[in-house]
């Protein structure tokens, strides 16, 4: 267990909808990352935050947001769903901004239909 | 497009037996080279790093090698075991600037420890 929770576990929806993944960091932690890993695309970096502010952008969707409240859990909001963002998608955190050892979360499966 | 791929999807090896999984890069700006195993259902767990100055590190039955001549990277696993079977990724880091390292990962390779 990385200390790392995501809810929910499973998510079905439909296509063009909104949904809201949540990840609580390991205590202690600053950073939280986003990953989304598709088997054509492997595991791609979507967005970090540090104490609350948005710190690093990667491969994320203009459809896609991210925030880190003050408790430090932070949520992902996928918008206008398509198929083709089915998909697994991991939080992780580190107690730096930026570290390269990160603990990651069991991921969130979503599942647009 | 992706600077960390890998040369073998899958790797099938005997209980006991060691394992050598290997990584190519192409961006010799890499500051570290990170090892991540991801068991089926779970989320990616660290492993061990290497800074890109370094040839070798080794770890608890784990030992990775930098050849930065030929842009190759590996992971050693000694007398591997049936708990060791996950995908395994390799990942580039680099320092995007005030400390901030941002990872890359490459596609993996499945290990399959057979007993």
């Amino acid at each position: 267990d990385s200390g790392v929770t995501q809810t929910p576990k499973h998510l079905i929806t439909a296509t063009g909808q909104r949904v809201t993944l949540r990840c609580s960091p390991r205590s202690g932690d600053l950073s939280v990352y986003w990953y989304q890993q598709s088997l054509d695309q492997g595991l791609q970096f979507l967005i970090q935050y540090y104490n609350g502010e948005e710190r690093a952008k990667g491969n994320i969707l203009e459809r896609f947001s991210a925030q880190q409240f003050p408790d430090l859990h932070s949520e992902l909001n996928l918008s206008s769903l398509e198929l083709g963002d089915s998909a697994l998608y991991f939080c992780a955190s580190s107690v730096r901004q930026g570290a390269y050892e990160q603990y990651f979360g069991p991921g969130t499966r979503l599942t647009v239909t | 497009g992706e600077s960390v791929g890998l040369h073998l999807p899958t790797l099938s090896v005997q209980e006991g037996d060691n394992s050598i999984i290997n990584c190519a890069y192409s961006n010799s700006a890499s500051d570290y080279f990170i090892w991540y195993k991801q068991e089926s259902g779970k989320g990616p767990q660290f492993i061990i790093d290497i800074r890109s100055n370094m040839d070798k590190r080794q770890g608890q039955r784990v030992t990775v090698l930098l050849n930065k001549t030929v842009k190759h990277l590996s992971l050693q696993i000694a007398a591997t075991q049936p708990g060791d079977s996950a995908v395994y990724f390799c990942a580039e880091s680099r320092n995007s600037g005030g400390s901030n390292y941002k990872l890359t990962f490459g596609k993996g390779t499945l290990l399959t420890v057979n007993p």
